[in-house]
């Protein structure tokens, strides 16, 4: 149980052009989505959090219309890196939660995106 | 601002020997503690957590941990490590029950010799 997909595994884009990331959660309604972003060796670090039909809440430093976030159901959640440079290259992660659950995310596999 | 610290950045250990990979917080209020392994190039996977009760909390793969709430501490134990242990490990302490966030230690990287 409990599990999170994302798609795609990973991209490869043109400066200038956007690129979609979706986070699933296959078999639970996920009340709350996080967005990561982690460099080589490096921690993850929390973009954004989403809850299903409002509007996400960006952490400090994140640029809320270069990483456009959509939460529109219950098990998809969408992160759209817009006009991308190749400083947004890293490996983004999507975490899912679910309210009472002791504040426990679980992890999708994690989109690799290289920006040429 | 709540903190993790993850003591060590990469832990070298032979196989079959013990291993500890040490984890700090900087507040005991109400909190929710986790580990997780993160293979290279995948998502993360939960090893375990404690959430109330037993302070000695047991996990998958032989993994283990102690809450230690008057240090502050989590530190994750294995007894007897194995090859297939070598990956990037994460501490990660929740306080705010309202907003579920989850604040990451830096990681630490065990590598395994045979």
């Amino acid at each position: 149980g409990a599990v999170v997909s994302q798609h795609p595994s990973w991209v490869i884009c043109k400066s200038g052009t956007s690129v979609k990331i979706e986070c699933r959660s296959l078999d639970f309604q996920a009340t709350t989505m996080f967005w990561y972003r982690q460099f080589p060796k490096q921690s993850l670090m929390l973009m954004a959090t989403s809850n299903e039909g409002s509007k996400a809440t960006y952490e400090q430093g994140v640029e809320k219309d270069k990483f456009l976030i959509n939460h529109a159901s219950l098990t998809l959640s969408t992160l759209t890196v817009t006009s991308a440079h190749p400083e947004d290259s890293s490996f983004y992660i999507c975490s899912a939660g679910v309210a009472g659950s002791y504040n426990e995310q679980f992890f999708g596999p994690g989109t690799r995106l290289t920006v040429l | 601002a709540q903190s993790v610290t993850q003591l060590d950045s990469q832990v070298p250990v032979f196989e079959e020997a013990p291993v500890e990979l040490r984890c700090n917080y900087s507040s005991s209020v109400s909190v929710y503690l986790f580990w997780y392994v993160q293979y290279p190039n995948q998502g993360l996977q939960l090893l375990l957590k404690y959430l109330s009760g037993s302070t000695l909390v047991k996990g998958i793969n032989g993994f283990e941990a102690e809450f230690n709430k008057s240090q502050t501490s989590f530190h994750l134990r294995k007894p007897s490590v194995h090859i297939s242990d070598t990956a990037e490990y994460f501490c990660a302490v929740s306080w705010d029950q309202g907003a579920q966030k989850l604040v990451f230690g830096q990681g630490t990287r065990l590598t395994i010799n045979p």
